[in-house]
């Protein structure tokens, strides 16, 4: 199974700044995924991202407010700009891999509080 | 038509009981129903999966009951235990075109469970 490691774990942010997640990988895998879950909520897909290629956003999420790097097959970060209140949430990695054909496997996410 | 509907938001049993959780979606491309199980402080992580090819699926205590031309689908856990005690989430999704990957799943929106001992 695929074994995902997030930084940070959580944080707490001043509004107007920016947050890079970092979302590392035990394999290489073709697609990686990033979900935002806001309080109580439940997970929304943000965008895929593939290597060598621009990641793939959801109705709703862009690239200027959640621009993503995917610099090879183990790594990729998720940049939260400009922050504001709104985007306190939980984001979290994921990537497909594992015996179990299509099973997804999820960081423990990134914890983020914006003040 | 990308929404998978969850209910109950909330479920308390006993030791020992049955918790039963469902889901209806509207979208007939998925092919995909898995459940997910998150504690807290932690991501989620994938309990068990089926397809639509099948009406139900089974592992361990953990069974999936899926009626495709209602397009409803259920987790019931038998012989509920306090360690079950997290928050559940059913998903969908499909191939992406062109592609292998159910990697894009839209979750229901949770139904967290507690378990008395």
């Amino acid at each position: 199974s695929a074994v995902i490691s997030q930084k940070p774990s959580r944080d707490i942010c001043q509004r107007g700044t920016s947050l890079t997640i970092q979302c590392q990988v035990d394999s290489q895998v073709t697609m990686m995924f990033w979900y935002r879950q806001q309080p109580g909520q439940s997970l929304t897909l943000i965008a895929t991202a593939n290597q060598g290629s621009e990641a793939t956003y959801e109705s709703g999420f862009v690239i200027d407010k959640f621009p993503i790097s995917r610099p090879n097959l183990t790594f990729s970060t998720l940049t939260v700009s400009n922050m504001s209140p709104e985007d306190s949430s939980i984001y979290l990695c994921s990537v497909e891999g594992g015996a179990k054909e299509t099973e997804a496997f999820f960081g423990q996410g990134t914890r983020l509080t914006v003040v | 038509q990308q929404q998978v509907k969850q209910s109950p938001q909330s479920l308390i049993v006993q030791k020992g009981g049955i918790s039963i959780i469902n889901c209806a979606y509207e979208n007939t491309a998925f092919d995909y129903f898995p459940w997910y199980q998150q504690f807290p402080g932690k991501g989620p992580a994938l309990l068990i999966a089926i397809r639509p090819d099948v009406s139900e699926k089974k592992e361990g205590r953990f069974t999936i009951s899926f009626n495709k031309s209602a397009k409803q689908f259920s987790l019931h856990i038998m012989d509920s235990q306090p360690g079950d005690s997290a928050t559940y989430f059913c998903a969908a999704s499909w191939v992406m075109a062109g592609g292998t990957s159910y990697g894009k799943l839209t979750f229901g929106q949770g139904t967290i469970l507690t378990v008395h001992p």
